[in-house]
């Protein structure tokens, strides 16, 4: 399995300000992904991180208010840009392994728990 | 689109009793199936996981989970709880022709000593 890790573990922020999260993993990995995890609902895919090309994003998240960074495979970084009360949440960075097939399990950060005042 | 339903959303039981969480999805292709468990203050944990084989697979901590085809459901269970399996429980699907993984809304377990 891989370890991963995220900074900050938390923090809180004003509005129309912007948080870069980091995400570090101890091997390198095909795959990378950033959740949305908000209160009380489950995961939300934002986007998969592209090692050198851009982000992936799901419908609904789009690169200026998140944008994301792959430098190589075992970082990435996700910005909340021009943040608001409603960006509040719990952010989470996850791997797929080296193989990358069929069935690969996903690991999970510990997360990041943003509170937007 | 691809949905996980859960349909039990909080789940409260007494240690010993037996434990069933429900987990079914839409889609009709070849899927893989996890469940992963988040403790309090705690990152999720993959618990288990179906990728072929034998429908009924065993995880950590004594849970297991009965992958059955004809009703699109991966149910989650556990013969005999305990107080330290208070947790949050989500249900994933992979698809096998994407890399996305869908997950339920979650259920929230509560055992009672």
């Amino acid at each position: 399995s891989a370890v991963i890790s995220q900074k900050p573990s938390r923090d809180i922020c004003q509005r129309g300000t912007s948080l870069t999260i980091q995400c570090q993993v101890d091997s390198q990995v095909t795959m990378m992904f950033w959740y949305r995890q908000q209160p009380g609902q489950s995961l939300t895919l934002i986007a998969t991180a592209n090692q050198g090309s851009e982000a992936t994003y799901e419908s609904g998240f789009v690169i200026d208010k998140f944008p994301i960074s792959r430098p190589n495979l075992t970082f990435s970084t996700l910005t909340v840009s021009n943040m608001s009360p409603e960006d509040s949440s719990i952010y989470l960075c996850s791997v797929r392994g080296l193989a990358g097939g069929r069935g690969e399990t996903q690991y999970f950060g510990p997360g990041t728990r943003l509170l937007v005042l | 689109a691809q949905s996980v339903s859960q349909h039990n959303h909080h789940v409260i039981l007494s240690e010993a009793a037996s434990l069933e969480l429900g987990c079914n999805y839409s889609y009709g292709g070849t899927v893989n199936l996890f469940w992963y468990v988040q403790y309090p203050g705690q990152h999720l944990q993959l618990l288990l996981k179906y990728f072929s084989g034998d429908p009924l697979v065993k995880g950590i901590k004594g849970f297991e989970a009965e992958f059955i085809k004809s009703k699109f459901s991966f149910n989650l269970r556990k013969p005999s709880v305990q107080w330290s399996d208070t947790a949050e429980y989500f249900c994933a699907v992979n698809v096998n022709t994407g890399n996305q993984f869908y997950f339920g809304t979650g259920t929230s377990l509560t055992v009672i000593p």
